[in-house]
């Protein structure tokens, strides 16, 4: 089956610093990305849809120039937490389009990432 | 924002029972999905049904959908411990997103 991964799956740093998280699929293009942020015994909350080769459409409420979002190729996206605090601590989970196209596809999603700021 | 809730919120039962959570939701669909979620864990799709259709199975699972009521039940038959996990349903938010109910936090004791 399709296979999303994530990286790094676990990151920990300084508030005010920057975090690169990279959602990839590995075995199939995805023209649409999508990225999610998890708080612990919670829902998932969709932050922004990633298209390739154009800019990323956010979800009301998700800051984009505090989320940088890049999906540079077919297959790579990422999400960039600029000037990270405490509170963007989270578990954050990407997820990709299956590659058959259409509006009942499912979703493959990635690992997730745990951001730790302290 | 989410689409809806699921109730119940946790379930605890012993392997062997069968675990029936449910889900809620606002708006008019064209299909709601399954996802199970181990924790700290991505999801996994477990199944979808299309809102013309009323029951769908898939091994151990058994999904209701009843759009009239704006609400679906996943069933698993034969617990087992594995089992343990959150179980999200999903519907389609328009531009092929997905809208997440709250989530049931299964637990299956030996």
């Amino acid at each position: 089956g399709a296979v999303v991964s994530q990286h790094p799956s676990r990151v920990i740093c300084k508030s005010g610093t920057s975090v690169k998280i990279e959602c990839r699929s590995l075995d199939f293009q995805a023209t649409t990305m999508f990225w999610y942020r998890q708080f612990p015994k919670q829902s998932l909350m969709l932050m922004a849809t990633s298209n390739e080769g154009s800019k990323a459409t956010y979800e009301q409420g998700v800051e984009k120039d505090k989320f940088l979002i890049n999906h540079a190729s077919l297959t790579l996206s990422t999400l960039t937490v600029t000037s990270a605090h405490p509170e963007d601590s989270s578990f954050y989970i990407c997820s990709a389009r299956g590659p058959s196209g259409g509006a009942l596809d499912t979703q493959y999603f990635g690992p997730g990432t745990r951001l730790t700021v302290l | 924002s989410q689409q809806g809730e699921e109730d119940p919120q946790a379930l605890s039962i012993q392997e062997g029972e069968n675990a029936t959570m449910n889900c809620s939701y606002k708006t008019s669909i064209n299909n709601l999905q399954w996802y199970r979620q181990n924790s700290g864990r991505g999801l996994v799709h477990l199944i979808l049904i299309r809102s013309n259709e009323r029951e769908k199975h898939s091994g151990r699972l058994r999904v209701t959908l009843d759009t009239s009521k704006k609400s679906s039940s996943l069933l698993i038959t034969a617990s087992r411990a594995a089992d343990t996990a959150s179980y999200f349903c999903a519907t389609d938010g328009g531009y092929n997103k997905l809208i997440f109910g709250a989530g049931t936090r299964l637990a299956v004791h030996p």
